[in-house]
């Protein structure tokens, strides 16, 4: 089983709306969790990362939460553009070299 | 452009066939990945190399891969006798660790996507 889940597994959503991805996950123990946007046929870029004791993450519309308690974290998409349309891929590290990847969020942002 | 490059980007080959491909990490890294990823799935690691040492193989990488860095620089990763299923995006990430640090960023490349026919 995945140590990673994300939710949904895709979305469709209107050009100027907001969304919001999810990230449930069992790694331990835990290091830092990164989201990762990962255009078609290319390789991820990451966007946040955040460790035990950061709860929030800002780059630009994008924004990461976490709540190391329940083990969750979410990425909130403002004001979608077209260009947001993408893979979105949470990533939690143990700490070591290993990284443990979700199978990613697919986002279809619509005109 | 200095991150990470892969070549080629795309191949097909035919079922049976052996095919290479090659990983420049960012100059100065120490620590170069392999992964692979499938359609609708995130990536799934294969091995990684501190300097040119090769330090840890997943079970994924059956004998039919090799992966080598003997410079400590650019990689490569081989398959012989390519199978359908070894159709994937195979991805290379660099990362530079220092002291005695676990851990860094790794900053993928865009990817060799490989098509087995």
């Amino acid at each position: 089983k995945n140590q990673v889940e994300q939710s949904p597994q895709s979305l469709i959503i209107l050009e100027g709306k907001n969304c919001t991805l999810q990230c449930n996950y069992t790694v331990s123990p835990f290091s830092n969790l990164r989201w990762y946007k990962q255009d078609t046929g290319r390789g991820p870029v990451s966007l946040t990362i955040m460790t035990f004791s950061e709860n929030t993450k800002s780059n630009g519309r994008y924004t990461a939460t976490l709540d190391a308690d329940t083990k969750q974290s979410s990425l909130h998409i403002t004001a979608s553009q077209l260009s947001d349309s993408a893979s979105y891929i949470c990533v939690v590290s143990a700490g070591d070299y290993k990284l443990s990847f979700g199978a990613g969020t697919t986002v279809t942002v619509r005109a | 452009d200095t991150g990470v490059s892969q070549d080629p980007r795309h191949k097909i080959t035919k079922r049976g066939q052996n095919v290479t491909f090659r990983c420049d990490p960012i100059s100065e890294h120490n620590r170069l990945y392999w992964y692979r990823q499938t359609l609708g799935q995130g990536p799934e690691f294969l091995t990684y190399f501190q300097n040119e040492a090769q330090l840890e193989k997943s079970r994924l990488l059956s004998d039919r891969f090799s992966a080598e860095r003997p410079k400590g620089s650019f990689s490569t990763l081989e398959i012989q006798r390519t199978e359908q299923g070894d159709s994937a995006m195979y991805l290379c990430a660099s990362s530079f660790v220092s002291g005695r640090a676990l851990s860094s960023e790794q900053y993928f490349g865009p990817g060799t996507r490989l098509t087995v026919t």
